[in-house]
């Protein structure tokens, strides 16, 4: 199917574990953002990528990785969970130059025992 | 202080009644604001851009005020349908990001 999509969609961890979440789009959009979402605090960016092989932090990066080796697909790993981790998460995608709007995926809701 | 500041709401109204939803914004040198729509569980989704002359989209209107760094939000005739969180978004022209708002919760009741 067309669009972004993430898996998976619920996640139970303890705490220590590695989690990674998975984002896939079909678009080929160039830039693939990841946000969390917690009560109080709005959508915060984590990580993002302008393009395969090419990744930057954002506002909360600490205690995430990202990798982008494929245009399509934009990981995000918990290399050791912790219960502050506990979140949604939502990956994003857009195209410059073609408005500016970013196509969200159904997220992730994440949750660190 | 916050970079898109929003009143978190909940906005209760009848169906029918017109609301409005402000937004200020810190950073002056922004280029692109937008409303997103969020329902409950969902991801958020584009409801409309802002642009200064100020722009319609049926029942929707939005304002931007560059001078004061306001951004607002007008939905006349309330639909039940249209209860959900609005985001206040804006774009400060570094590296395609965008910053969001806390959100305002708009419950439409009968």
């Amino acid at each position: 199917d067309a669009g972004i999509t993430q898996s998976p969609r619920y996640k139970i961890t303890e705490t220590g574990r590695q989690v990674t979440l998975m984002c896939h789009q079909t678009w080929s959009h160039s830039y693939m953002f990841w946000y969390r979402q917690d009560l109080g605090h709005g959508l915060r960016l984590i990580y993002y990528s302008a393009a395969a092989d090419i990744t930057d932090k954002g506002e909360v990066p600490d205690g995430y990785v990202v990798s982008r080796s494929k245009t399509e697909n934009f990981p995000l790993t918990l290399e050791s969970a912790t219960r502050s981790q506990t979140s949604v998460y939502f990956c994003a995608s857009n195209l410059p130059g073609q408005g500016d709007e970013q196509f969200f995926g159904p997220g992730t809701r994440l949750t660190v025992l | 202080r916050k970079e898109v500041e929003q009143d978190p709401g909940p906005f209760n109204v009848p169906e029918g009644a017109t609301v409005a939803f402000n937004c200020t914004y810190s950073n002056s040198a922004s280029q692109s604001f937008f409303w997103y729509r969020q329902d409950c569980r969902k991801e958020p989704k584009l409801l409309m851009s802002v642009y200064s002359s100020g722009n319609e989209d049926g029942r929707f209107t939005a304002q931007l005020n560059r001078a004061s760094q306001y951004i607002s939000l007008l939905i006349r005739d309330s639909k039940l349908s249209d209860s959900a969180t609005y985001l206040c978004v804006v774009n400060d022209n570094a590296g395609n990001m965008l910053t969001f708002g806390g959100g305002t919760r708009l419950m439409v009741k009968p």
